[in-house]
């Protein structure tokens, strides 16, 4: 069975600070694949990346970068130099391969203060 | 219109009401998909339609009743409704569930649902 988990409930930090969230997973398969979303007030959840398995390069994109290890089941994702429009709840899922669903953890709540 | 798109975005109803949930995706996916987001509660998958066949249904209540009549579109039908299931009701769509590479679900705004 799939699981995600994301153990951090709620991170408040000041602007200008860096944060990582963690993420970590567990799936039998060998072929799986791992996402980051982003939920603002609004509701909608924005994607923001996408990982296989077989990729374990470590991405960067603006403010943004993630971590794959899996060798501990973890795709931890970082904010540099964090402001307040990154408020929002961050998701980290999980997708095997031959699955028809996508399992989510609980979510962590990121408020950045002025 | 664009992405996926959810109405009504707000919907207040009592227990013996008769209501339904729309969406519509304009990506030319063929995966359809129900979430539910309850506070304090991770999202739960609810239902998957894959060309237009339900594919999955994680133990749902008979009270809600999904409809895909088409690959753009996917309804709720909630009747009898409970006021536990008040909660934030997502879709998503994917170009194909099960498929490599393929599996990223974008999602509409959702429907936040109030049952008094």
């Amino acid at each position: 069975a799939q699981k995600v988990t994301q153990a951090q409930t709620e991170i408040s930090v000041v602007e200008k600070e860096d944060v990582t969230l963690d993420c970590v997973y567990e799936t039998r398969d060998t072929t799986y694949y791992l996402f980051w979303y982003k939920q603002p007030p609004s509701g909608e959840l924005v994607f923001l990346i996408r990982r296989n398995s077989f990729d374990e390069q470590n991405e960067i994109s603006g403010r943004y970068s993630w971590n794959f290890q899996k060798s501990t089941s973890s795709f931890n994702f970082t904010i540099t130099a964090s402001q307040v429009v990154d408020s929002a709840v961050y998701f980290c899922a999980l997708s095997e391969a031959r699955a028809n669903d996508m399992r989510f953890g609980a979510g962590t709540r990121l408020t950045v203060k002025p | 219109e664009t992405g996926v798109t959810q109405t009504p975005r707000h919907l207040v109803m009592g227990m013996t009401n008769k209501k339904s949930l729309k969406c519509e995706q304009h990506l030319g996916h063929n995966a359809m998909y129900w979430y539910k987001q309850s506070a304090k509660k991770p999202l739960e998958l609810m239902f998957v339609y894959n060309f237009k066949e339900q594919t999955e249904n994680n133990s749902v209540p008979s009270r809600f009743s999904p409809e895909c009549p088409n690959s753009s579109h996917l309804f709720l039908h909630l009747h009898t409704l409970q006021p536990e299931d008040s909660a934030l009701y997502l879709c998503a769509s994917s170009q194909g569930p099960g498929l490599a590479g393929l599996n990223e679900q974008f999602f509409g705004p959702g429907t936040r649902l109030t049952v008094l």
